[in-house]
């Protein structure tokens, strides 16, 4: 079965940037997005098809994949962005594959 | 503005049976894809199932292959989860999520939630 891999956590302060990466074999042939999840809360997608942001997403959310290696940046964090993040993708036998997820904590 | 909204969900014990269901509004249901994905108390997301828009095609995790099977009634707007032969490790929040359209690659729309406990 496919797997990607997240580290479990991440801490920054406010306004550093926070970098979240996400590695797979093969992840450069298949997009991968991003989901934000806050305590008690559905999932939101931040980030699809790598780069895209949809609407309503700020700009200060970003996506970035070089090689096996896909990275979600938040820039200028802020308290509200503590959350867990999940990137997504699709694997070959058209099933979806999350990874573990990361916790993001802004001290 | 989209809308999804799970039920169905509750204790059963280990061997049981539930259906879960999803009813969606706000869009044209029958023109999109659908999974169900879901999240076991303190853990990560786990993809369950998917289906095409018109059922023409259905995809299962492993761990549930076999055991469930999702289904929609696209005249009701509603998707559904037919879960047997429970197990412990079946306990979760089970999500109703919608496939983007334009870019079937990710999920655009997630409902709140319906509570799967298999307990005895």
């Amino acid at each position: 079965s496919y797997d990607l891999t997240q580290p479990a956590s991440l801490s920054v302060s406010p306004g550093q940037t926070a970098s979240i990466f996400c590695s797979g074999d093969r992840l450069g042939d298949k997009f991968v997005s991003w989901y934000q999840q806050k305590p008690g809360q559905s999932p939101v997608l931040v980030i699809y098809q790598d780069t895209k942001r949809p609407s309503g997403i700020p700009e200060r959310f970003s996506g970035s994949r070089y090689g096996s290696t896909a990275t979600l940046t938040v820039s200028e964090t802020q308290a509200m962005d503590e959350a867990d993040y999940y990137c997504q993708v699709w694997d070959s036998t058209s099933a979806v594959v999350f990874g573990g997820g990361t916790k993001l904590t802004v001290l | 503005e989209v809308q999804l909204v799970e039920s169905g969900g509750g204790l059963v014990q280990p061997g049981g049976s539930l259906r879960l269901s999803c009813v969606a509004s706000g869009f044209n249901f029958r023109s999109y894809s659908m999974n169900w994905v879901r999240q076991a108390p303190g853990k990560g997301l786990e993809w369950v199932s998917h289906i095409y828009s018109d059922s023409t095609f259905t995809y299962y995790a492993d761990s549930v292959k076999g055991r469930f099977t999702i289904s929609r009634d696209n005249a009701k707007k509603s998707l559904y989860l037919q879960m047997n032969s429970l197990r412990a490790e079946d306990t979760a929040l089970y999500y109703c999520a919608r496939l983007a359209g334009s870019d079937p690659d990710n999920f655009d729309h997630w409902g709140q939630g319906t509570l799967v406990t298999v307990s005895s």
